[in-house]
Formats: structure tokens, sequence, C-alpha cells
């Protein structure tokens, strides 16, 4: 069975560009969540997702954005890059949100902002 | 703010030996406590989880152990491979409203010498 799976693997952008970043959960995971890593710090939740629905949000400016598909997908967006946007950024998916079950992470999406 | 703390950047043991992992949290409303292991260029991996009704839980080679009071929990592996080599998140969350946000430490990098 397909886990998350992310795209791009790897991104370069420019300061003041925007990315939009993809996930695809695994099949019948209905929620979506988004983390950001940066070097030697553990990830920190930016957004969640259910139902197409904004569940959750992180303590990330409105430069950030994200929505979900009807078939459960996902893209996170970031407007206006700065040099600190530089980061791994994740994307986890569950079942269903609201009961105590792990999230399921892919491998994530390398964005160097030069 | 550092809501959950792992205290030691990194550790050393022996194959065959029990490694202790350590993590310690802040917030009283985390109910639900995850270890993820992580490689280089890949995503977390889910390992095991415990919710705050128990003390202890158990999967093969990993044992999770929670102390509510001290709001500490540890993560034993034994016997340890050089397999397991690898960084290591405790991660928890508070399930307020069905929000599935993640609070993660910092981690720390296990090293397991044949």
């Amino acid at each position: 069975d397909a886990g998350v799976t992310q795209s791009p693997t790897h991104l370069i952008k420019t300061r003041g560009q925007h990315v939009t970043l993809r996930c695809s959960p695994i099949s019948g995971h209905k929620s979506v969540s988004w983390y950001q890593q940066v070097l030697g710090q553990g990830p920190q939740f930016i957004f969640q997702y259910y139902e197409k629905e904004e569940r959750g949000r992180g303590n990330f400016p409105d430069r950030f954005s994200a929505r979900q598909f009807p078939n459960y997908s996902s893209e996170l967006n970031v407007n206006a890059l700065l040099l600190g946007d530089s980061a791994l950024y994740l994307c986890a998916s569950s079942l269903v949100p609201g009961i105590n079950q792990p999230q399921h992470f892919g491998d994530g999406t390398r964005l160097s902002i030069l | 703010d550092q809501q959950v703390k792992q205290n030691s950047p990194s550790l050393s043991v022996q194959e065959g030996r029990i490694s202790i992992l350590n993590c310690d949290y802040t917030n009283s409303m985390f109910d639900y406590f995850l270890w993820y292991k992580k490689y280089p260029a890949e995503g977390p991996t889910f390992l095991i989880s415990i919710s705050s009704i128990k003390d202890k839980n158990e999967d093969g080679r990993f044992t999770v152990f929670l102390n509510k009071s001290a709001k500490h929990l540890s993560l034993h592996i034994v016997p340890s491979q050089p397999g397991d080599s690898a960084v290591y998140f405790c991660a928890a969350s508070a399930g307020q409203g069905g929000s599935e946000k993640l609070v993660f430490g910092k981690g720390t990098k296990l090293t397991v010498n044949p």
C-alpha cells in the first residue's frame, strides 16, 4: 500500500516567489496535516484539514495557506517567500480527527530559498 | 515556550544493551503521546504511542512509559540494534475539538554501536 506521497521532493526558489507543495494521503485517510521542520528542530504544526475544512492552524503568518480537495489530497501554498522559509515541509495523514491515532508522514519536500 | 522537551540531543549505546530516551512535557492538557523515528532524507516513522489513561505500552522491542504526575515519558528499546540508529522524536497532542496538532520535541539522536 502506498504511504503518504509528497511532491516535489526538492525545490529551490528565490525570495518573494510563491510555492505550492502537494500531498496525497494514505488511501482511506481523510485528515491531512502540514508541518515545517527546520534544521535541528522538531516538526512544527502549520495546518490540519478534514473534509476540506480547516480544523487547526499553527502560529504561522497569513503567507501560508492550504486547502484540501474532494479526493482528500492537499496543497500547501506559501507566498512572498523569505529566507527563513527554507525547511523540510512534511505532510501527515490519519483516518479521521478526534480520536487518538498516529499520524503517518510522507518523506517531505525540501524547500530552499535563495 | 517549548511544551515538549527532549533534553538529551544525543545518546550512544552498545548493540544488545537497552536504550532509554526521555521526554518531558509541560501542558497538562496533553492526552496522547507518540514516538517517531527519523532517518536522514525520510519522513518521521511512527513507532509507538500511549494514551494518558495508561502508564505503559509495549510493542516488541519498544516500550513507552508514561508518568503523568511527573509529566514525563520514556522510550525503552531492548535489545538495541545498529538499525535503530536514527533521530527519535517525542510528540504530544491535546485532542482539543478534534484537532490533531502534534507538538514535537527537538529530537534525540541515537547511535547504536556494533
